[in-house]
C-alpha cells in the first residue's frame, strides 16, 4: 500500500549541479503533480500532468522540466541548481483534477542548494 | 485570481479544549474547497473537502467544518484537541488557473497543543 513514492528525502546540492527528484505512484492515477513549499507561504505547483505523455507547467516552473513517460512515474529534473531553489518538493497524484478531488501526497523531498 | 487567507500563523490550545482554524477564499464560482493536514516530516493528507450539499462537512479525526458563502469561508473545527493533533493545517480552493485545474493553497497555520 506504498502511495505515492518520493525519493530522495533529503538532499544536499551545490550551486550549478543538477539532479532528480524521483515520484511514483502505484494507484494508477492519471494526474500528477510537483509542488514545492517554502516556510510561510504555503505549496506552489511547479509542473502538472494529466497523462503519460502530456505535462505542462504550473504556477513557478522556471528552472525545472518533467518528463512522464508512464502513468506510474513522474520526475522533476533540476537543471544548474540555484539557492533560490532550496525547498521541500511534493509529488501529489489524483484521479482527477485535483482541484475537485483528493489528491494523495508523498513524505516530501527537502532540497538544500548551497 | 482565486486566493486563500488563513490569517493565523500560529495557534496553541491546550489539549482537550476546542479549535477553530480560520479559513476565507476568494473566487467568483461556487469552490470546492478543502483543509489538508501535515504532520511533522510527512506528506498532506486530506481531512475534508466540501463540493457541495450540505455546509458542515465531517472529516476524519473528529475534524468539521462550515461552508459560509455570505462570509467566503471555510472555518476548521474540533471540539477537543487530542496532542496527536499537532500539526500545519492548510486550507485550499480548487479553481481554475491560467487555463488549468489546480489547487490554490493558504499559507499554512501551524497548530500547537500544550499539556
Amino acid at each position: 500500500n506504498a502511495g505515492v513514492t518520493q525519493t530522495p528525502k533529503f538532499r544536499i546540492l551545490k550551486i550549478g549541479q543538477s539532479m532528480t527528484l524521483q515520484c511514483a505512484q502505484d494507484m494508477n492515477h492519471n494526474y500528477m503533480y510537483w509542488y514545492r513549499q517554502d516556510p510561510g507561504m504555503g505549496l506552489k505547483l511547479i509542473y502538472y500532468s494529466v497523462g503519460a505523455g502530456i505535462t505542462d507547467k504550473g504556477e513557478v516552473p522556471n528552472g525545472y522540466n518533467v518528463s512522464r513517460s508512464t502513468t506510474e512515474d513522474f520526475p522533476l529534473r533540476l537543471e544548474l541548481a540555484a539557492p533560490s531553489q532550496t525547498s521541500v518538493y511534493f509529488c501529489a497524484s489524483s484521479s482527477q483534477s485535483a482541484a475537485n478531488t483528493e489528491a494523495f501526497f508523498g513524505q516530501g523531498t527537502r532540497l538544500t542548494v548551497v | 485570481a482565486q486566493s486563500v487567507t488563513q490569517p493565523d500563523i500560529h495557534i496553541t490550545v491546550s489539549e482537550g479544549a476546542s479549535l477553530e482554524l480560520r479559513c476565507n477564499y476568494s473566487y467568483g464560482a461556487t469552490p470546492y474547497l478543502f483543509w489538508y493536514v501535515q504532520s511533522p516530516g510527512q506528506g498532506l493528507q486530506l481531512l475534508l473537502k466540501y463540493f457541495s450539499g450540505d455546509t458542515l462537512v465531517q472529516g476524519i479525526k473528529g475534524f468539521e467544518a462550515e461552508f459560509k458563502r455570505s462570509q467566503s469561508s471555510f472555518n476548521l473545527r474540533k471540539p477537543s484537541v487530542h496532542w496527536s493533533d499537532a500539526a500545519e493545517y492548510f486550507c485550499a480552493v480548487g479553481a481554475r488557473y491560467s487555463g488549468y485545474s489546480t489547487l490554490t493553497f493558504g499559507k499554512g497555520t501551524m497548530l500547537l497543543v500544550s499539556p
